[in-house]
């Protein structure tokens, strides 16, 4: 069974640029999360989605916004980027809210 | 709001020492409690976890109990190996329909031969 799956792997984009991950969760697996890991913040959650739903939200500005599709997948935009925005960003699915959460390998973010 | 704090790394060890991670967290109910790790260039894996009170997660030798009374999960290890080196996350989710998860900073462990 193939894991989370997040691309691309590495990023690079200005400041000033948009940018948009995507996500692939489990086969089956209706719940998507977002992360943002940096080396000062930690793990930060930025959102999360069920059922095309967004559920929940982190403490993100409104230049951080995501969405997901029929078939699960997800997706996250950065508008107008900005240096502090480098950073791994961790995706997360779930076959519903409430259960265990199994990690993608991430999208390292540098905005230079 | 609801927080984790992990005690302040790196931690080095030499393999088959005992290893003993703190974590304690502040929460309005009565969370979930669980330990990830993060080998380099990877995800976060689940390594553990306790839902109420009392509990006891263990995994690949891992232990943690959740306490309630003094509201810590700490991680523990008879006798780590060189492989157990990673960067290891506590962290907490409240009940309820939603899957946030709220992480402590991390701790890396770099264990040696």
């Amino acid at each position: 069974k193939a894991g989370v799956t997040q691309t691309p792997r590495y990023l690079i984009k200005t400041r000033g640029q948009q940018v948009t991950l995507s996500c692939s969760p489990i086969s089956g697996h209706r719940s998507v999360s977002w992360y943002q890991q940096t080396p000062g913040q930690g793990l930060q959650f930025l959102f999360e989605y069920f059922s095309e739903t967004q559920r929940n939200k982190g403490n993100f500005p409104g230049r951080f916004s995501g969405r997901q599709f029929s078939n699960s997948r997800s997706e996250m935009n950065v508008s107008t980027l900005e240096l502090g925005d480098s950073a791994l960003y961790l995706c997360a699915s779930s076959l519903s809210l409430d259960t265990k959460a199994f990690f993608g390998q991430g999208t390292r973010l540098t905005v230079v | 709001g609801d927080s984790v704090t992990q005690m302040e790394g790196p931690v080095t060890l030499s393999e088959e020492a005992f290893l003993t991670i703190n974590c304690t967290y502040t929460a309005t109910g009565y969370p979930s409690l669980f330990w990830y790790v993060q080998y380099p260039g990877e995800g976060l894996q689940l390594l553990l976890k306790a839902t109420k009170a009392d509990d006891k997660g263990s995994n690949k030798g891992f232990e943690a109990t959740y306490r309630k009374e003094t509201t810590s999960f700490h991680l523990e290890k008879g006798s780590v190996q060189v492989s157990d080196s990673a960067v290891y996350f506590c962290a907490l989710k409240m009940g309820g329909a939603n899957s946030k998860l709220t992480f402590g900073k991390g701790i890396t462990l770099s264990v040696r031969p």
